[in-house]
Formats: structure tokens, sequence, C-alpha cells
């Protein structure tokens, strides 16, 4: 089966611009979530989705960040203005459905903000 | 709150040796226990899990035992290959406050030499 796609790969910006990144889980997946891993650490949940509602935003800077999974499909992380704290890789992951099953990665995007 | 709390790293061993990565936890309810596992420039796979107490999760060689008594899920293999070299990330996934989000340790970085 296909994995999470996630796109863009990389990405540099500069502060105060913004970003948009995507993510297509694996076909069939109710539950999807948006990471955030900073170099060294281990991933912090930003975001998760129950097919288009939202199941956990609690750790999620409203006022910087916004996501939609409007179709309950795929999902657009988006930053404006971004920091340079924001400089991290971005992880889409997805699961069967809410429960125990394990999550399903996508690689990533590098995002740098200079 | 819940938190799962690994070994520093980095590990570095010989290959053949054998491998323990310590993890505990605290969590409120009863929780499902995972080891995932991250290659250079790639997302996180899941490794193993265990989703009660006293079951063994195992995979590729590795393996982890749910121990409540001590709320502990060390990871373990008889012989690392360099293939190995990976870090690795214990973490929670509880579902007592509804959805089932998952909590990751910092990780444990091991390298192993041929």
């Amino acid at each position: 089966e296909a994995g999470v796609a996630q796109s863009p790969r990389y990405k540099i910006i500069e502060k105060r611009q913004s970003v948009a990144f995507w993510c297509n889980p694996i076909s069939g997946h109710a539950t999807l979530y948006w990471y955030q891993q900073i170099l060294g650490q281990g991933p912090k949940l930003l975001i998760q989705f129950q097919n288009n509602g939202v199941v956990d935003d609690s750790q999620l800077p409203k006022d910087r960040f916004s996501a939609e999974r409007l179709k309950g499909v795929d999902s657009t992380l988006k930053i404006q203005p971004a920091k340079l704290e924001d400089s991290a890789v971005y992880l889409c992951a997805s699961s069967l459905d809410l429960g125990p099953y394990g999550y399903t990665f996508g690689s990533g995007t590098r995002l740098t903000v200079v | 709150g819940n938190s799962v709390t690994q070994m520093e790293g980095p590990v570095t061993l010989s290959e053949e040796a054998f491998l323990t990565i310590n993890c505990t936890y605290t969590a409120t309810g009863y929780p499902s226990l995972f080891w995932y596992v991250q290659y250079p420039g790639e997302g996180l796979q899941l490794l193993l899990k265990a989703t009660k107490a006293d079951d063994k999760g195992s995979n590729k060689g590795f393996e982890a035992t749910y121990r409540k008594e001590t709320t502990s899920f060390h990871l373990e293999k008889g012989s690392v290959q360099v293939s190995d070299s990976a870090v690795y990330f214990c973490a929670l996934s509880d579902g007592s406050t509804g959805g089932f989000k998952t909590i990751f340790g910092a990780g444990t970085r091991l390298f192993v030499k041929a």
C-alpha cells in the first residue's frame, strides 16, 4: 500500500513569511496527525484530526499556525508569519482510527526559517 | 500528565553486541506502549507495540515487555547490526482522555560499529 505522502520535502523561508505543508494519508485511515520535531527532540503533537473534525489542537500555536482537513482525506498545515523557532521537521502521520493502532509517518518536511 | 523518559544517548555498540535502551513512563490511565525507529532523513517507523501489562512486542529481532509494576518498556536486541544504527523513540498512547494521542520520548541515538 502507498505510504503517507508529504510535500515539499524541504523549505527555506525568511522570518515573517508564510509557508504551507501538504499531507496525504494512507487510504482509509480516519485519523491524521501533524507533529513538530525539533532537532534532537521527540515529535510533539500539533493537531489531531478524526475524519474532517479536530480531536486535539491544544498545542497548536493558533496565532500563527492553522490546519485543515476539509474532505477528511488530505490535510494542509500553514504557518503565518513564521518565526526562527519554527525551524523543525513537520511530520504527518495517520492511523486506521482512534485507538492503539500505531501510526504510519510520512518522511516529513524540513523547514528552515532564516 | 502523561510522559515518557528514555535513556540519553548516544549509545555506541560493536556489531553483535547486546542492546538495551531503557524507557519508563507515567500515565493516568492504561496506556499502550510503542517503540518507533527513525533512520537518517526519514520519518518514524513503528517497530513494535504492546497494549496491556505483561504483553511482549517483537519485530526484526527487537523485543520489549510491558511492565506495569515498574512502569517500564525497555527495548532489547540480542545481537545488533550496523544497519540498526538509528534513533529509537519510546512512546505511549492513552485513550483515557479521549483521542488516543501519542506522546514520544526524546529519542535515543544508537551507533553500531562494524
